[in-house]
């Protein structure tokens, strides 16, 4: 059974930092794309960012580049996303989504894992 | 970046009614196109792959038609339990976008 298992929510002030962390079971954690989605409260989806399985290849969007990396440990089976500068509006449940296999990105979202709260307040 | 418009964005229906919802693109995409249900309180389940293929443990009263620009998610014979937030998803180009959702509502 696949699961993903998000960590690393909680309360942080403007222009702070958060690591998110998701670990990955059930399936082998090498081969995919994965993904970090984010929904604000009461609000629609919104991508934020992808990275290969091989952990080479990443991309993020445009509404939080040069805020965030995200990166991987394959050994791990673990998939990060290093929030800094973070604004009220970065405020979200944060998933972490697996994508698809190989080398092609072009993919649908099959597993979700069950989300952590990122609230940037003061 | 590619944008989905949905509609309608809420719908209140009664069990058994049919229901599409339809999401439009604003350029094609071919059939990189996918569909999500979200329960309240729940992370977002996939349902329709690639326009019309069904994922695996999806009942099959859900169902998805389109290409190119305009995408249709059926459900025949609604059920009590399908009261959710429905959303499209692209991946033909970066960056992936969704819908801004279709909440449907059971009488």
């Amino acid at each position: 059974e696949v699961q993903l298992v998000e960590s690393g929510g909680g309360l942080v002030q403007p222009g702070g930092s958060l690591r998110l962390a998701c670990a990955g079971s059930g399936f082998t954690f090498s081969r995919y794309w994965m993904h970090w989605v984010r929904q604000p409260p009461g609000k629609g989806l919104v991508w934020v960012s992808r990275i290969h399985g091989d952990g080479t290849m990443t991309r993020s969007a445009d509404s939080v580049k040069g805020r965030v990396t995200i990166s991987r440990d394959n050994a791990k089976n673990t998939v990060y996303l290093q929030m800094d500068s973070l604004r009220a509006e970065d405020t979200a449940v944060y998933y972490c989504v697996r994508g698809g296999p190989g080398v092609a990105a072009d993919h649908e979202l099959d597993y979700w894992g069950q989300g952590t709260l990122v609230t940037v307040s003061s | 970046e590619i944008v989905l418009t949905q509609s309608p964005d809420f719908q209140s229906v009664t069990p058994k009614e049919k229901v599409t919802i339809t999401c439009r693109a604003s350029q094609s995409i071919g059939s990189s196109l996918h569909w999500y249900q979200q329960k309240p309180d729940q992370s977002p389940k996939l349902l329709i792959k690639y326009a019309s293929q069904s994922f695996s443990g999806v009942p099959s009263r859900f169902s998805g038609s389109g290409s190119g620009t305009d995408f249709t998610l059926t459900i025949n014979s609604l059920e009590a339990e399908d009261a959710a937030s429905y959303y499209c998803h692209q991946s033909s180009s970066l960056p992936p976008t969704f819908g801004q959702g279709t909440k449907l509502e059971i009488k």
